[in-house]
């Protein structure tokens, strides 16, 4: 199985700030990777999706880069309603596998 | 507006099978590929498996001996069976649609705890 490590596991920022969040995954996922914003006591969202393309209604301040095994999540002005979860998975086998989940958290 | 609801049993005891369906309504189910994904209180995702509409599965090998995935494209109905229960399966159970890009649409998710 492809192992996703996503770093940190938590932040705390405040609104506004630019924050940034990294999956690694164990071996070459080439742009197979897809990044999900989930509340709570909610299902999570898809927002990014071959590493870089921004999902239909996603707001423009989420981007992502990255291929190979190094990627990243992006918020360029974090907004109220970002405080959530967020997960990376890879999508380049089976099993399916997700990162631990990043929690952004209010400063 | 593709929609996905699960249902089933909230409440299970150790060693029964755990039964879940999916119904999917406002668009079609071919050509997509159709997973379940589980996440316990607290924890992180966890990818169960997948179906698609030619029958065609794959499983998490962590899973694989206890899963079976089925779909009923008549009822458009996906199922989930994970037959010998522990505490350990106590999760919400999600499903969603979704391939090579992501999983773009979930079901709201459904609470399945497994107790004595």
């Amino acid at each position: 199985d492809i192992q996703m490590t996503q770093s940190p596991s938590s932040l705390s920022a405040s609104v506004r700030d630019r924050v940034t969040i990294t999956c690694r995954a164990s071996q070459s996922i080439s742009s197979y990777l897809t990044w999900y914003q989930q509340k709570p006591g909610k299902a999570p969202k898809l927002l990014i999706y071959g590493a870089s393309t921004l999902q239909s209604g996603v707001p423009s301040r989420f981007s992502g880069s990255g291929s190979g095994t190094d990627f990243t999540l992006t918020i360029s002005s974090l907004q109220p309603e970002d405080f959530a979860t967020y997960y990376c998975q890879q999508t380049y086998n089976t099993p399916r596998t997700f990162g631990q989940g990043t929690k952004v958290e209010i400063k | 507006q593709v929609q996905l609801q699960e249902s089933g049993p909230g409440l299970l005891k150790p060693s029964e099978t755990l039964s879940l369906t999916c119904t999917v309504s406002g668009d079609s189910i071919s050509n997509f590929y159709w997973s379940w994904i589980r996440q316990p209180a607290g924890k992180g995702l966890e990818w169960i498996g997948r179906i698609n509409t030619s029958g065609s599965t794959n499983y998490n090998p962590s899973l694989k001996s206890r899963v079976t995935l089925s779909l009923d494209t008549s009822k458009i109905q996906l199922s989930l069976k994970l037959s010998s229960v522990t505490a350990a399966d106590t999760a919400v159970y999600y499903c969603a649609r979704g391939g090579l890009w992501g999983l773009d649409s979930w079901g709201q998710g459904t609470l399945v705890t497994v107790s004595s």
